[in-house]
């Protein structure tokens, strides 16, 4: 099975500091999407940001960008200037082909104080 | 604001039970689906629709498990006969324009079978 792969189960980050989340995946597709969703404690999953995996360039959002490394099947999430409302669960994702995602295990983030 | 309304938030039912979620999309929208996540994992993939045509069912969707969208317009998703471990929650996601545009996801609906 294709997995989606996230390493780290739990992580804390200051407010104001920067914090990456780590993910790796595995396809043997070359046209495929990558994703990271927020899920705070309401439950809602939020898009946060999305790669296209035909674009070397790494997409960026305000404060949350990405490292895609294509030929390693990584993509990780930095966030800069945490903020406490960041706190949540984060959930990488690999979109096949119909929209398919297949999501990580997730990482709790929390930001502290 | 997603786009997506699921009804109902919270259900609690026992063993053995039918039930019913249905899902809303309150905007112009291109293919419905919907999500199982148990606590502490991600969301997995059960199903979902091009307009009334259901495209793909994953192998979780056990034969207990129907999922209609009669209109093309809002959808259900029932599970007959549950079973504790058919506890998650439910989320329902729209996608807009084309192949692998991003998906929004509705509040989810989060069932406890007794």
């Amino acid at each position: 099975a294709q997995t989606v792969t996230q390493s780290q189960p739990e992580m804390s980050v200051q407010e104001a500091e920067t914090v990456t989340l780590s993910c790796t995946y595995d396809t043997s597709e070359n046209n495929y999407y990558l994703f990271w969703y927020k899920q705070p404690p309401s439950r809602q999953m939020i898009l946060v940001i999305r790669q296209e995996a035909y674009k070397q360039q790494n997409a960026t959002e305000n404060r949350f960008s990405v490292n895609f490394q294509k030929a390693a099947k990584s993509f990780s999430l930095k966030i800069s200037d945490s903020q406490l409302g960041d706190t949540a669960m984060y959930f990488c994702a690999r979109g096949d082909a119909g929209n398919m995602l297949t999501f990580g295990g997730g990482t709790r983030l929390m930001v502290k104080p | 604001d997603t786009g997506v309304s699921q009804d109902p938030r919270h259900k609690i039912t026992k063993r053995g039970q039918n039930v019913t979620f249905r899902c809303d999309p309150i905007s112009e929208h291109n293919r419905l689906y919907w999500y199982r996540q148990t606590l502490g994992q991600g969301p997995e993939f059960l199903t979902y629709f091009q307009n009334e045509a259901q495209l793909e069912k994953s192998r979780l969707l056990s034969d207990r498990f129907s999922a209609e969208r009669p209109k093309g317009s809002f959808s259900t998703l029932e599970i007959q006969r549950t079973e504790q471990g058919d506890s998650a929650m439910y989320l329902c996601a729209i996608t807009f324009g084309d192949l692998n545009e991003k998906l929004f996801f509705g509040s989810g609906t989060q069932l406890s079978v007794l």
